[in-house]
Order: structure tokens, then sequence, then C-alpha cells
């Protein structure tokens, strides 16, 4: 009976490395969200995905971000070329449908930039 | 841009004393659900209210949604140190925003044994 599995749980990356996060979703839902929590600030929206589309990318830095959820496999959050300010926990949620009032949120990946 | 504003930002009692934590905004929301986050981990849902108006009770734990759609509340009665924790609101403003959560910056909120 898992939930929304995130992983790595902690991930150390120089700067100008690539950072890649993985999320599988609660068995069976097919709609996944990353949030971005920064130290000293609140849970901010990054993009909703759908199997193999991007439904909403509108919280995305538009350069070095970007993400998928594939056909098969979890949904990956790839940050090119870190840098500090990019060091945050990085959460992934997920749900069955699109209106469904309430997200089951995995454990979240805490990003250092060293 | 639609904001949500949460107060108080720390709130520390004794137990057994009660508290409200207050979610405002001048948007209208389809839902406002409201988290708890332990640290180093996600949030965990403990309700969604989308009628205006709507009271929600979980135990000891009663939230409210504001006529407007536009403000909540979370009051517990008889705080118990276990309630120590991060509170979250969060909105949910419907048609293309759905799955696009606009979160509080949260309360810490301890209670003393």
């Amino acid at each position: 009976n898992a939930g929304v599995m995130q992983n790595p749980r902690h991930l150390v990356r120089r700067r100008g490395q690539e950072a890649r996060l993985r999320c599988s979703p609660v068995k069976g839902h097919s709609h996944v969200y990353w949030y971005r929590q920064l130290p000293e600030e609140g849970l901010k929206f990054m993009v909703y995905l759908q199997k193999e589309n991007i439904i909403d990318e509108s919280g995305m830095p538009k350069e070095r971000f970007s993400a998928e959820f594939p056909k098969e496999g979890p949904s990956i959050l790839r940050i090119q070329q870190v840098v500090r300010g990019d060091s945050a926990a990085y959460f992934c949620a997920s749900s069955p449908a699109r209106e469904n009032y309430g997200y089951t949120f995995g454990s979240g990946t805490r990003l250092t930039v060293v | 841009t639609q904001l949500l504003k949460q107060s108080p930002q720390f709130l520390s009692i004794q137990e057994g004393e009660n508290l409200t934590v207050y979610c405002n905004s001048s948007s209208v929301f389809s839902s406002l659900q409201w988290y708890r986050q332990e640290p180093g981990e996600g949030p965990v849902l403990l309700v969604t209210v989308v009628t205006g108006g709507e009271v929600k009770k979980l135990k000891r734990l009663t939230f409210q949604f504001g006529d407007a759609r536009k403000d909540s509340s979370l009051h517990i009665t008889a705080a118990q140190p276990g309630d120590t924790g991060l509170y979250l609101c969060a909105g949910e403003a419907g048609g293309t925003s759905y799955g696009k959560l606009t979160f509080g910056q949260g309360t810490i909120l301890t209670v003393h044994p």
C-alpha cells in the first residue's frame, strides 16, 4: 500500500551538475504535481503532468528545469547546471483525477547544491 | 496572482488551551485544503472544504470555509502535545487551475505539556 514514493530523499550536487528527482505516484493515480519549498518560503507549485503530457508548467523556471511523466516509469524532475539557489525541498503529489479536492504528497527530495 | 495569508505564523500554547489559525485571501477558491507537515516529511491532507459556509470536524479539529469562499479557519479544542507541527492551508482555484494549489506560509504550532 505504497503512497507517493520519491527518491532520492537527499541529493547533493556541485554547482553545474545535473539533478534528477524521481516520483512514483500512488498506484492508479495518473496525475502528478511537483512543488518546491525554499528555505523560509512556502510551498510553490511548479508543474502538473499527466501520462506523457505536461498540463500546466506555469510555475516552472523557464531555463534549466524540465519535467516528464512517461507512459511507463516514474515522473522525473530534471534540473540542469544546478546553482546554489536551487537548494530546496522538492515535493511530488499525485491524484486519481484532476478535480480531486485533495492530494497525496511524497516525503520529498532535499537537494543541496554545494 | 492568488495569495493566501495565514496567521499567526507561530503559536506557542499550553496543553488544554484552544487555538484558531486563519487563512485569508482576496480571491475566491473552489476548495480550501488543510495539511499538516512534520519535519522532513511531506504535507498530509487533513480536510478539504468546498462549499461556502461549510464546517467540518475531525475529532478536536474544526474547519470552516467562509461564505464567500475566500477564507478559512482551523480551530483546535483542548490542544495536546501531539498536535505540535506545521499547519498549512492551500487553495485551489478550479477551472483551468485544478491541480495548482496556492499555499499559505504556514503556522508552526507548539503545544507544551
